[in-house]
């Protein structure tokens, strides 16, 4: 199983929910990111875990809280989102998060912040 | 800061002409580089990648680039596409060492057209 799956799809929250969305890959990988990608834009890194341990944070705001529970899933919990936060967020996987490694993507969670 | 620029933001061309993307990058101290590749309504897929060795990097489906150091390129070329490598194209980089914080450069929309 080469695939990292991605739920839910599409998402349309309130400012005030909370939500979340969720990965899981079953490569054994022991990396996993979390990427937001606006439109026309290229996607940008917001979190990495390497070993279930957060190893990058880069400065998101607190809103956005991730959890790796374990080596295959992957959560980003949402909560008092802007309408600016309204974007794809993608969930990639690689082997070890080392450097040179290959990153696998998921087909993202479309979110929209009303 | 570190930044991976792809000046080519949207390519067109027939099918059996030559393609060369170009991507630059402003990192310091040694770089891991990469293209990734996302054909519609697909996911993000690795094409090829380069860390050390042969600066003449093979990837899948005929694509091929070409690190120069000393220009801080990293080029993608096909001698002849096919109307299926229409994609969009993102060059991407990283510090060697340590963990895996990938920068994307901005995208190249190729359509080929038959």
């Amino acid at each position: 199983d080469t695939e990292v799956t991605q739920t839910p799809k599409h998402l349309v929250m309130g400012m005030t929910n909370k939500k979340s969305l969720k990965c899981e890959q079953h490569m054994g990988h022991r990396a996993m990111y979390w990427y937001k990608q606006k439109a026309k834009k290229p996607p940008e890194l917001m979190f990495v875990y390497s070993y279930e341990k957060l190893s990058i944070n880069e400065s998101v705001p607190s809103r956005f809280s991730p959890e790796c529970p374990n080596s295959s899933l992957l959560n980003l919990h949402l909560h008092a989102l802007q309408p600016e936060d309204s974007a794809l967020y993608l969930c990639a996987s690689s082997p070890t998060g080392r450097g040179g490694d290959e990153q696998f993507f998921g087909p993202g969670t479309r979110l929209t912040v009303l | 800061a570190q930044s991976v620029s792809q000046h080519n933001h949207h390519v067109i061309l027939s099918e059996a002409a030559s393609l060369e993307l170009g991507c630059n990058y402003s990192y310091g101290g040694t770089v891991n580089l990469f293209w990734y590749v996302q054909y519609p309504g697909q996911h993000l897929q690795l094409l090829l990648k380069y860390f050390s060795g042969d600066p003449l990097v093979k990837g899948i489906k005929g694509f091929e680039a070409e690190f120069i150091k000393s220009k801080f390129s990293f080029n993608l070329r096909k001698p002849s596409v096919q109307w299926s490598d229409t994609a969009e194209y993102f060059c991407a980089a990283e510090n060697s060492g340590g963990y895996q914080k990938v920068t994307f450069g901005t995208g190249t929309k190729l359509q080929v057209i038959p």
